[in-house]
């Protein structure tokens, strides 16, 4: 039972526009959210966060929004660079408690 | 760079053999974690290590072990192998056991023939 799902396999948008990456999780009892960006023959590396005591988080081009009640938070790239062309991974946890849950990723390509 | 040194980046081994994955966790870092990455799958949570015990278990199978020494590092022992554990095995740290944030090593490819 997958409890974090990234519905979206791939997304392709234009440069200078905004991606929008989204992510359903199913244990309510989550409380702290991140994305991972991952490039080829490298390992994720942490791109921003969010606990659930907020509903936004910002990060210069980067912003996270989660909807405690739809189980749903998404992750905005405004304006959107051919360097974001990445595999982009949501993942949970119970704060402090649990292991982080990963999603399957979605994979992102800015054109140019 | 994160600072997690992962061994070797690539390995290719026969079914029914065993090899050994190595970490070097960054610096400070006290807990580890092992993550696969098959084909089309996400990031599995396998085990967690902190400070040189056993912390959290996740999907390891039983003919998995891991462990982490008084140095820090970790190594994960994958034995009997199959064609499915053909994967990406990552290594990850962090400060504290509470893992908020984790920071991942480049990954060892693992191909089973």
């Amino acid at each position: 039972d997958q409890q974090v799902k990234q519905n979206s396999p791939s997304l392709s948008v234009q440069e200078g526009r905004i991606s929008i990456l989204n992510c359903d999780y199913t244990n309510s009892m989550f409380d702290y959210f991140l994305w991972y960006k991952k490039y080829p023959a490298e390992g994720p590396t942490f791109l921003i966060s969010i606990s659930s005591i907020k509903d936004k988080n910002e990060d210069g081009r980067f912003t996270v929004f989660l909807n405690k009640s739809a189980k749903h938070l998404s992750l905005h790239i405004v304006p959107s660079q051919p360097g974001d062309s990445a595999v982009y991974f949501c993942a949970a946890s119970v704060l402090g408690n649990t292991p982080l849950v990963f999603g399957k990723g979605t994979r992102l390509s800015v054109i140019a | 760079d994160s600072g997690v040194t992962q061994t070797p980046k690539h390995l290719i081994t026969a079914t029914g053999q065993r090899v050994t994955l190595r970490c070097s966790p960054r610096s400070g870092d006290l807990s580890v974690y092992w993550y696969q990455q098959s084909l089309d799958q996400g990031l599995q949570f396998l085990i967690q290590y902190y400070n040189g015990e056993e912390r959290a278990k996740g999907n390891i199978l039983e003919r998995f072990s891991a462990q982490q020494f008084p140095d820090l590092h970790s190594e994960l022992n994958l034995s009997s192998l199959e064609l499915g554990d053909s994967a990406l095995y990552f290594c990850a740290s962090s400060v504290d056991p509470r893992g908020n944030t984790i920071y991942f090593g480049e990954g060892s490819w693992l191909t089973v023939v």
